[in-house]
């Protein structure tokens, strides 16, 4: 079946504005993970879910992100008065939950100017 | 924070020749997984082992883990001038009950054709 996939590829948008960023997962995985990766850097955790919950949402910066899933499937990453700082490519992976294999999707640039 | 270190940072051989990269970790762990990077984008999942396992195969990939050490190896054989790409070690944290990955930063290896 399809992979995972992020909408939209690349992102600009202005210091101050407001972005969302979606993933679809592979259909039938009930976890659903964002990382988020600078340049040079390894992916760093933001947010999970099992099903519609955030099991685990101690990697989001600030109170500026924030993250749904609110059927169990299409997450959507919400990043509010976006900074220059923001600035990364936004990950999502999904999985079978019980520590199995995370498989990513292509990634979101997202660039703050 | 970055729990995995890989190493050697950067990586350059000949095409055919193997490449061996290794990685070190804080804590225990149930799993750790390799992933492979190409232009900054999504990752693909390589493999994972499991805390209970010491050397796993897959293909020309043979992965071995020392909970001991809090180490893993990642050795590719005839490497291909295709497999150029930033690899990454991430493993997950026993305690605590997330399944969130932790990263490094990365092996960015270069095959020569």
């Amino acid at each position: 079946g399809a992979g995972v996939s992020q909408t939209p590829s690349n992102k600009v948008t202005e210091k101050g504005k407001y972005v969302e960023l979606r993933c679809d997962p592979i259909s039938g995985h009930t976890a659903l993970y964002w990382y988020r990766q600078s340049l040079g850097q390894g992916p760093e955790f933001l947010i999970y879910f099992q099903g519609t919950g955030a099991a685990d949402d101690s990697g989001l910066p600030n109170d500026r992100f924030f993250a749904v899933r609110p059927e169990g499937s299409v997450s959507t990453l919400k990043i509010q008065r976006t900074e220059r700082g923001d600035s990364a490519v936004y990950l999502c992976a999904s999985s079978w939950t019980g520590y199995n294999e995370q498989f990513f999707g292509p990634g979101t640039r997202l660039t703050v100017l | 924070s970055q729990q995995g270190e890989e190493d050697p940072q950067a990586l350059s051989i000949q095409e055919g020749e193997n490449a061996t990269m290794n990685c070190s970790y804080k804590t225990s762990i149930n799993n750790l997984q390799w992933y492979r990077q190409n232009s900054g984008r999504g990752l693909v999942h390589l493999i994972l082992i499991r805390s209970n396992e010491r050397e796993k195969h897959s293909g020309r990939l043979r992965v071995t883990l020392d909970t001991s050490k809090k180490s893993s190896s990642l050795l590719i054989t005839a490497s291909r001038a295709a497999g150029t790409a930033s690899y990454f070690c991430a493993t997950d944290a026993k305690e605590g009950g997330s399944e969130k990955l932790v990263f490094g930063k990365g092996t960015k290896l270069t095959v020569n054709p």
